[in-house]
């Protein structure tokens, strides 16, 4: 069925960086397409960014662009996802996604973010 | 960008009724190499990540009851819910992989009447 674990949110200021995980298992993590989506609170979904299988094709979303570098690391079977540059409008709920039938079949359970100072 | 508009933003249906879900694209989402539209749904209940329900606009999800079907090509699909259960209360999203920015439609809140 395959599993997806998210971690590494918080309260941050604005203007700094954090980097955010996702451990995933169950399910064969180096061939997969991996996505980022968020959630500012109370809105709708906002896809962030997505890694190819063997991360040499990334692509994100213009609202990030610049400041958000997608990553992976296939022998750990981890996805990251650092941000640098923080803003308040940064706030929301992350969550990894497994690609597959051009659709988001695995979700983590997401991280919380709040940029506040 | 792909725009794409769902409506109506919330509906209430009664218990054993039929709930109907439109999502509009702004271009076509029929992918010619595979002959599938790149069009997605999901439900998404509070406090819980997004579930999805269907795929290629009308293959339903392993485990995903048969009260839920998806229909549609092109620019437009319809999310169907026949036989509304309590627990069908939640907010609900259509999606697009045909091109990036992979987007969402803005969600359509369906309520028990």
């Amino acid at each position: 069925q395959g599993q997806l674990v998210e971690s590494g949110g918080g309260v941050v200021q604005p203007g700094r960086s954090l980097k955010l995980s996702c451990a995933a298992s169950g399910f064969t993590f180096s061939t997969s397409v991996m996505h980022w989506v968020r959630q500012a609170p109370g809105k709708g979904l906002e896809w962030v960014a997505v890694i190819w299988s063997d991360g040499g094709t990334k692509y994100y979303a213009d609202s990030v662009k610049g400041r958000f570098t997608i990553s992976r690391d296939n022998s750990n079977n981890t996805l990251s996802l650092e941000i640098t540059g923080l803003r308040v409008e940064d706030t929301a709920v992350y969550y990894c996604a497994r690609a597959r039938v051009a659709a988001f079949d695995i979700w983590g359970q997401g991280t919380k973010l709040v940029v506040s100072s | 960008d792909i725009l794409l508009t769902q409506s109506p933003d919330s509906l209430a249906v009664s218990l054993g009724e039929r709930a109907t879900i439109n999502c509009k694209s702004s271009q076509s989402l029929l992918y010619r190499s595979t002959n599938q539209d790149y069009l997605s749904w999901y439900q998404q209940k509070p406090g819980q990540p997004p579930k999805l329900l269907i795929f290629w606009a009308s293959g339903r999800h392993s485990g995903v009851p048969d009260r839920f079907s998806g229909s549609g090509s092109g620019t437009d699909f319809t999310l169907t819910i026949t036989n509304l259960q309590a627990e069908d209360v939640a907010v609900y999203y259509c999606h697009q992989y045909y091109s990036t920015p992979y987007t969402f439609g803005q969600g359509t809140k369906l309520e028990i009447k």
